[in-house]
């Protein structure tokens, strides 16, 4: 159990276009969903926290007007980039928690390219 | 917030060989947790190990709550346990600089 699926695994888009990330927890209802960044090399970088039906908590730095996080359901939640510049291109990485205990169940991740 | 250290940032072992890895937190939690991550990026979980000591297989962790440390044991070591070893830990889950491991055959 415990499996939490991201889609798409690679993506290029156009500079100035918007791209959506989803996050699906397949077996479990996540209460709570994690979006991370991680540049080539380097650690996980946590952007923001949704839990469902509420709106997401976002890290200092991160711009909320440009990625915008939805957690609508108990097996969802979607990160949108919007207007997106060649700069806003990384491995992006949600995670997933159960309502009930504390670990963390990870997707398998997507390589955002902007062009 | 909560500050996540790893050491050491590189390993370099040759195969069969018994590797420890350490992550240093700076505040009590209730949450800490082991991950790989795979060439294609994935994050497998390890452990989750706010707490005690676990064993599976050849990999084992302990996490001393009250010094605000944890240890991730790796005997034996195989070239697929290559990669990159990280620790997280808090409500936030909030990850280390991470360890990278290369075992050589």
């Amino acid at each position: 159990g415990a499996v939490v699926s991201q889609h798409p695994s690679r993506v290029i888009c156009k500079s100035g276009t918007s791209v959506k990330i989803e996050c699906r927890s397949l077996d479990f209802q996540a209460t709570t969903m994690f979006w991370y960044r991680q540049f080539p090399k380097k650690s996980l970088m946590l952007m923001a926290t949704s839990n469902e039906g509420s709106k997401a908590t976002y890290e200092q730095g991160v711009e909320k007007d440009k990625f915008l996080i939805n957690h609508a359901s108990l097996t969802l939640s979607t990160l949108t980039v919007t207007s997106a510049h060649p700069e806003d291109s990384s491995f992006y990485i949600c995670s997933a928690r159960r309502r009930t205990g504390l670990e963390a169940f990870f997707g398998q991740g997507t390589r955002l390219t902007v062009v | 917030g909560i500050q996540v250290e790893q050491s050491p940032p590189d390993l370099i072992l040759q195969e069969g060989a018994n590797s420890t890895l350490r992550c240093n937190f700076s505040d009590s939690v209730n949450n800490l947790q082991w991950f790989h991550q795979n060439p294609w990026g994935q994050l497998i979980n390890l452990f989750y190990i706010p707490s005690g000591t676990k064993q599976n297989g050849r990999l084992s962790a302990t996490t001393v709550a009250t010094e605000r440390y944890s240890l991730l044991y790796i005997s034996s070591s195989q070239t697929t346990d290559s990669g990159v070893y990280f620790c997280a830990a808090g409500g936030k889950l909030i990850f280390g600089q991470g360890t990278e491991l290369s075992v050589k055959p």
